[in-house]
């Protein structure tokens, strides 16, 4: 089945850097990567996705991109706020079944 | 405002005692579904509805059960059979019902299960 593995597990950056949050996946038939957010107490909200037939994805400080090739996926968060500050997940969806990365805690320092 | 609630937020168990979450949503979702969240593990699946009456095994079932009699309903119990229970579990709706895991899930914001 499939395998998603996320890293890293904790990134530190200061307010205005970029963050960079990387994911492997292991099956070739997966065709959708959505991206969650999780707030402290919180469930966690979709906040970008992309479809295999796109290599890239922004919305507005937020942008995925996509290597089918080498089966992996990053989430790119630019001019970074402490309202950022969060734990990340990937997810690969193969045949319907959507899997979780083990998720980033994101720290946004002022 | 329309969403999922869950409930309660803290829960507190005896060993060798069922316990069961509350899951209700009013977003006229056909799909739902209940995650498992420990640290360092991401969401697990646990079970799934697609429709009233109907529902499916995740990745890790064991020690669980569900049922679905109603659509903005989905229960969750966890059994004394379950070995190690002390979770955060998570609660999800889907509007597309054509897959247990297709489109946006939209979560609740989780009942935290401690067992004593």
């Amino acid at each position: 089945g499939e395998n998603v593995e996320q890293h890293p597990s904790t990134l530190s950056v200061q307010e205005g850097d970029s963050a960079v949050i990387k994911c492997t996946y292991s099956d070739s038939a997966s065709n959708y990567f959505p991206w969650y957010k999780q707030e402290l107490g919180k469930g966690p909200q979709l906040i970008i996705d992309i479809r295999s037939n796109v290599g890239e994805k922004k919305d507005q400080r937020i942008a995925v991109t996509l290597n089918k090739t080498a089966k992996h996926f990053s989430l790119h968060i630019t001019e970074t706020q402490p309202e950022d500050s969060a734990v990340y997940f990937c997810a690969a969806r193969s045949f319907q079944k959507l899997v979780f990365g083990t998720g980033t805690r994101l720290l946004v320092s002022p | 405002d329309g969403g999922i609630t869950q409930s309660p937020k803290y829960l507190f168990r005896k060993e060798g005692q069922n316990v069961t979450l509350s899951c209700e949503q009013n977003l006229n979702h056909d799909a739902m579904y209940w995650y498992r969240q420990d640290p360092g593990q991401g969401l697990r699946l646990i079970y799934y509805s697609q429709i009233v009456n109907d529902f499916q095994k995740g990745d890790i079932a064991e020690g669980y059960s569900v049922s679905r009699e109603k659509k903005e309903s989905f229960p969750l119990t966890v059994t004394s059979a379950q070995k190690n229970p002390t979770a955060f579990y998570l609660c999800a709706s889907s509007g597309l019902a054509g897959g247990p895991y297709t489109g946006e899930l939209f979560f609740g914001e989780g009942s935290r299960l401690t067992v004593l």
